[in-house]
């Protein structure tokens, strides 16, 4: 089945630098890659997403970026603020039959001001 | 549209005994997905549904199982409950359908804690 690495597990920026957050998948079928912002207490909720038929997608500060080659993707966050720090999710379909997904372990982003 | 939403949000159960847990998905969604959120294990998929059948299921032990309604809501049921499965556990629903319709959409969660 598929599997999702993600690195790294933590990470701590200055306010107004960028973050990456890069993660890595196993099943070469995987077409749909999924972020999810997770905020202590809180659902995680989805903020970019990006389909293999594309190899980048942005929304404002966030980006992603697939390598389907290499089979990696990669979160990009510019300009960071305080509000962005919370706990990130990549993930990739469990399989091409359904909608569950298989999630990374997660980054713990803290942007200090 | 009211998002998803999961009863009971808190439990607190014993060992040995059984726990179910609802979800009520987003309307028109129909597909239904259950995961288990742990400090030390992330989110791990337990099993989906989809139209009243099991469409997927992660690698956890029969002690965990689920079904899903005719009006799409979903329930899971853990058994002989174990100190381990003190977790958040969360439901997300779909569309189910191919391009837009697969994001998932998580409900708060339930927290059980097991003693």
């Amino acid at each position: 089945g598929e599997n999702v690495e993600q690195h790294p597990s933590t990470l701590s920026v200055q306010e107004g630098d960028s973050a990456v957050i890069k993660c890595t998948y196993s099943d070469s079928a995987s077409n749909y890659f999924p972020w999810y912002k997770q905020e202590l207490g809180k659902r995680p909720q989805l903020i970019i997403d990006i389909r293999s038929n594309v190899g980048e997608k942005k929304d404002q500060r966030i980006a992603v970026t697939l390598n389907k080659t290499a089979k990696h993707f990669s979160l990009h966050i510019t300009e960071t603020q305080p509000e962005d720090s919370a706990v990130y999710f990549c993930a990739a379909r469990f399989n091409q039959a359904g909608t569950a997904l298989i999630f990374g372990k997660g980054t713990t982003l803290s942007v200090s001001s | 549209k009211a998002g998803v939403t999961q009863t009971p949000r808190y439990l607190i159960k014993t060992r040995g005994q059984q726990v179910t847990l609802s979800c009520s998905p987003i309307s028109g969604h129909r597909s239904v997905s259950w995961y288990q959120q742990t400090p030390g294990q992330g989110l791990q998929f337990l099993f989906e549904y989809f139209s009243e059948t099991q469409r997927n299921k992660g690698n956890f032990p029969g002690r965990f199982s689920g079904r899903q309604f005719s009006n799409s809501r979903s329930e899971m049921n853990v058994s002989t409950l174990e100190l381990g499965d003190s977790a958040l556990y969360l439901c997300a629903s779909s569309l189910a359908g191919r391009g837009t319709g697969e994001t998932q959409y998580f409900g708060p969660g339930t927290r059980l804690l097991v003693l």
